[in-house]
């Protein structure tokens, strides 16, 4: 597509219930990236796809977050059992660098889902 | 893994006038510095990049300059709009570490009527 779509772009959920949020980058960006935004706050790295795998996970906040990228493309942030804490602005990214090729270029950003557990 | 420090956390400048933010990063083999502004509400988007064989890039009422020996970047915006208002952060990334872009803790720019 012509940018980096998110969805859904808000959600509301229950504490202690699960979340599914989408990503669906820019067509040919091989590298894609899960970034968390609390308000007012830096942009805390999650999890890095090169492709479909995760060469970095080292972001993923605890056992309750887990990711995957199918065909090299969508990818999906699982949130289980959802806390307070976990409320923010989930942000996506995608490249054509990565993989340590030394090509590194500008991530483009999705819009984010702004999460809010209640 | 790298750190990137950023500095200031909030910045004020009246308009017309220039406001630099200044950043340093502790990988020495960090090549790639991009920088990113965020308005509020909005996601974040690239204004302007730099690689490691230059020290210096320009465009129109942006700049950024790289020091590799002392480790630090900055951002300059000359003369400053009430639309340069906005969250500013900067970057780095090296191909050792997949070429990751680790971010700064981001500063706030108010550009004062």
């Amino acid at each position: 597509g012509a940018g980096v779509s998110q969805s859904p772009s808000n959600k509301v959920t229950e504490k202690g219930k699960d979340v599914e949020l989408r990503c669906d980058p820019i067509s040919g960006h091989t590298a894609l990236y899960w970034y968390r935004q609390s308000l007012g706050q830096g942009l805390e790295f999650l999890i890095y796809f090169q492709g479909n795998s995760a060469p970095d996970k080292s972001g993923l906040p605890s056992d309750r977050f887990s990711a995957e990228r199918t065909g090299g493309s969508v990818s999906t942030l699982t949130i289980q059992r959802t806390q307070q804490e976990d409320s923010a602005v989930y942000l996506c990214a995608s490249s054509l660098g990565g993989g340590g090729r030394g090509g590194a270029y500008g991530y483009t950003f999705g819009s984010g889902t702004r999460l809010t557990v209640v | 893994g790298e750190n990137v420090e950023q500095h200031p956390s909030t910045l004020s400048v009246q308009e017309g006038d220039s406001a630099v933010i200044k950043c340093t990063y502790s990988d020495s083999a960090s090549n790639y510095f991009p920088w990113y502004k965020q308005e509020l509400g909005k996601r974040p988007q690239l204004i302007i990049d730099i690689r490691s064989n230059v020290g210096e890039k320009k465009d129109q009422r942006i700049a950024v300059t790289l020091n590799k020996t002392a480790k630090h970047f900055s951002l300059h915006i000359t003369e400053t709009q009430p639309e340069d208002s906005a969250v500013y952060f900067c970057a780095a990334s090296s191909m050792n570490r997949d070429d990751k872009i680790i971010f700064g803790k981001g500063t706030r720019l108010h550009i004062l009527p």
